[in-house]
């Protein structure tokens, strides 16, 4: 069965630099989530889209921002980036959710180092 | 409005038991569970909804108490590939997104 695919898998940037991350959710699901993990942490939300429009937003500083085009690809851009944003940043999809959250599925995930 | 998870971690032998509880301070819709693996994304396991109705896994259950907004993640005859960090996801109602708890680390040893 189809996943979700992240891409790129790894990343290591300078600080200051900008880095953009993408996701493409299992066909036919229209809401994607996006979730930071530091190590040994729990992963933390920071948006989600659903048809293409900003569903909820999470911790997400101001130096990050994210879309979801019209063929439910995401896009999550970071710019400005500092040592803490150093993470694992996994893509979710799921089903049609308007109003509520179904079964997310979780991507492979980015590994970002920020050096 | 994280919710809390106990116990944080729990060591038991193959074929052994386990129970992992979250429990929130806000009126919930729906709790999920993941088990997550060093390295690895999240993998999904069950998913428990206000009213009752629940998905799950075939050698791992769940309960959802609605009026005490706990859930409780039920392992039996625990295998070695059960290790892993469970993760307890609560919903809101109206929130488009799932609030994890700290998570349970859990080690199976032969």
């Amino acid at each position: 069965a189809a996943g979700v695919i992240q891409s790129p898998r790894h990343l290591i940037k300078e600080k200051r630099e900008t880095a953009t991350l993408k996701c493409y959710p299992i066909p036919r699901h229209d809401t994607v989530y996006w979730y930071q993990q530091g190590p040994g942490q729990d992963p933390q939300f920071l948006i989600s889209f659903y048809e293409k429009m900003q569903s909820d937003k999470g911790s997400i500083p101001d130096r990050f921002s994210a879309q979801q085009f019209s063929d439910y690809h995401s896009e999550l851009n970071m710019s400005s980036l500092e040592l803490g944003d150093s993470a694992l940043y996994f893509c979710a999809s799921s089903p049609s959710a308007r109003f509520r959250t179904d079964t997310q599925y979780f991507g492979p995930g980015t590994r970002l180092t920020v050096l | 409005q994280q919710p809390v998870q106990s116990p944080q971690a729990v060591i038991l032998r193959e074929g052994e038991d386990a129970v992992i509880n979250c429990s929130s301070s806000k009126a919930l819709y729906s709790v999920h569970w993941y088990r997550q693996k060093h390295g690895e994304a999240p993998v999904f396991l069950m998913i428990l909804l206000k009213g009752g109705e629940q998905k799950g896994h075939e050698k791992i259950s769940a309960s959802f108490n609605e009026k005490k907004q706990q859930s409780s993640l039920y392992l039996t005859a625990s295998q070695l590939s059960y290790s892993g960090t469970y993760f307890c996801g609560t919903e809101v109602w109206g929130a488009q997104k799932l609030v994890f708890g700290q998570g349970t680390r859990l080690t199976i040893n032969p």
